[in-house]
This record gives C-alpha cells, structure tokens and sequence, in this order.
C-alpha cells in the first residue's frame, strides 16, 4: 500500500496474555520505528530498525517486550504477559535513512489490556 | 544523549498567532521536524527545515530555527480551531543511525 500499515486497529486482551502487533511499512524504507503513547501523553521511543544493523532497543521498558522485523520489511512487536500499563496507543512509522529522514506513521494500535 | 524539549501546552485565542517552542541536543541535525497530531489520529509531517536554514515559511507556518541556541520555533498565523493538535518538534540523531528523536508534544488548545 501507499502507506505505513498496522494491524490490528484494536486490541482488547486480558491481563497476563501476550499479543502481537504489526506493521508494514512502506515499501522501500529501511528505517522503521516502534512508539509508544499513553493516554494524553507524547510519544515514548521503544526501539528502532535500521536496515541490517543491530536494532536500537533501548527504549523497551522491560524484558516482556520484544520486536522481531523479517526481511528488511514486516516487523513485529510482542508483549508478553501484558499488564494494565500496557495500555496505550503503539504507533509504527517508517523512513529512509538517507537525505530527508521524514518518518511517515501509521495510524496505530490501540491496546487495552482488562 | 539526544534531547527534544517542548513545553506541554499552550492556549490562544482563536485568530490570534501561535507560536511553539523547542530546544533541541544535537548540533549536527541535518532535518528538524514538526509533525501534526490530531485527536485519534497519527503523526503527520506539518513541516520540516534543513539546518542551513534560518527560517521557512509555509501559508499560515513559520519555522524559524536558531543553530547556535539549538531552539527551533513554529508560528501558526490567524489560528484556527482546526489547528488544535499536539504538535511534535523532532530532529535526526547525527550518531549513524539516522534515528528521529521526538519531544513530548505540545497541546495547542484554540478557544473562541
């Protein structure tokens, strides 16, 4: 597609489950970025991939989180063991990494975890 | 490391300017952003300026950039209730990666 895709749109889960969230990114940009927003609140960094270089994970906020990205394109985020502080908005956004870094969103996943 | 700040929030009148803030750590910052978020929506570029540039300007946005104070402003002109957002001030980490580091955002709260 013309744009960044995440799936799914909603997410409801219970508390101690993991879920999977997705994006596709737009094809051809070999940077990809996983955010996070809470309710009201700016954007928190969770980890960063760039081509084949080792990702960037220094924004994961403990060892439930992970991402995988396959192939230089579809990345994966998981949470395992969900807890109600995961509840928020997780936002996908891709770019290039040379000449204008513009980073295009997706529209994001909200996750609420009962 | 790498620092954006923006102050949170900012309430004007509606027709009167706008005008947001930011301070940013990395000198060699070749692209400065500012993205657009509405309410239940995505980030979307609003607009952007290149570090050899003092200012850009764009119908109702202003972009002014001071590189030797490392502050990066966005003025809205005749601000409309429509522009009530969180704005997003971002720059490139120079470190090899490319990676865009984001400030917290700032509420512009538009009122009659």
């Amino acid at each position: 597609g013309a744009g960044v895709s995440q799936s799914p749109s909603n997410k409801v889960t219970e508390k101690g489950k993991d879920v999977e969230l997705r994006c596709d990114p737009i094809s051809g940009h070999t940077a990809l970025y996983w955010y996070r927003q809470s309710l009201g609140q700016g954007l928190e960094f969770l980890i960063y991939f760039q081509g084949n270089s080792a990702p960037d994970k220094s924004g994961l906020p403990s060892d439930r989180f992970s991402a995988e990205r396959t192939g230089g394109s579809v990345s994966t985020l998981t949470i395992q063991r969900t807890q109600q502080e995961d509840s928020a908005v997780y936002l996908c956004a891709s770019s290039l990494v040379r000449g204008n870094t513009e980073a295009f969103f997706g529209q994001g996943t909200r996750l609420t975890v009962v | 490391g790498e620092d954006v700040e923006q102050s949170l929030f900012l309430s004007v009148r509606e027709g009167d300017s706008s005008v947001i803030n930011c301070t940013y750590t990395d000198s060699s910052s070749t692209y400065l952003y500012w993205y657009k978020q509405e309410p239940g929506a995505g980030l979307q570029l609003l607009t952007y300026i290149f570090s050899n540039m003092d200012m850009k300007q764009d119908q109702r946005l202003t972009v002014l950039l001071n590189k030797k104070d490392k502050h990066l402003s966005l003025r809205i002109a005749d601000t409309q209730t429509g522009d009530s957002a969180i704005y997003f001030c971002a720059e490139t980490d120079s470190g090899g990666y490319n990676k865009l580091i984001f400030g917290a955002g700032t509420r512009l709260a538009v009122h009659p």
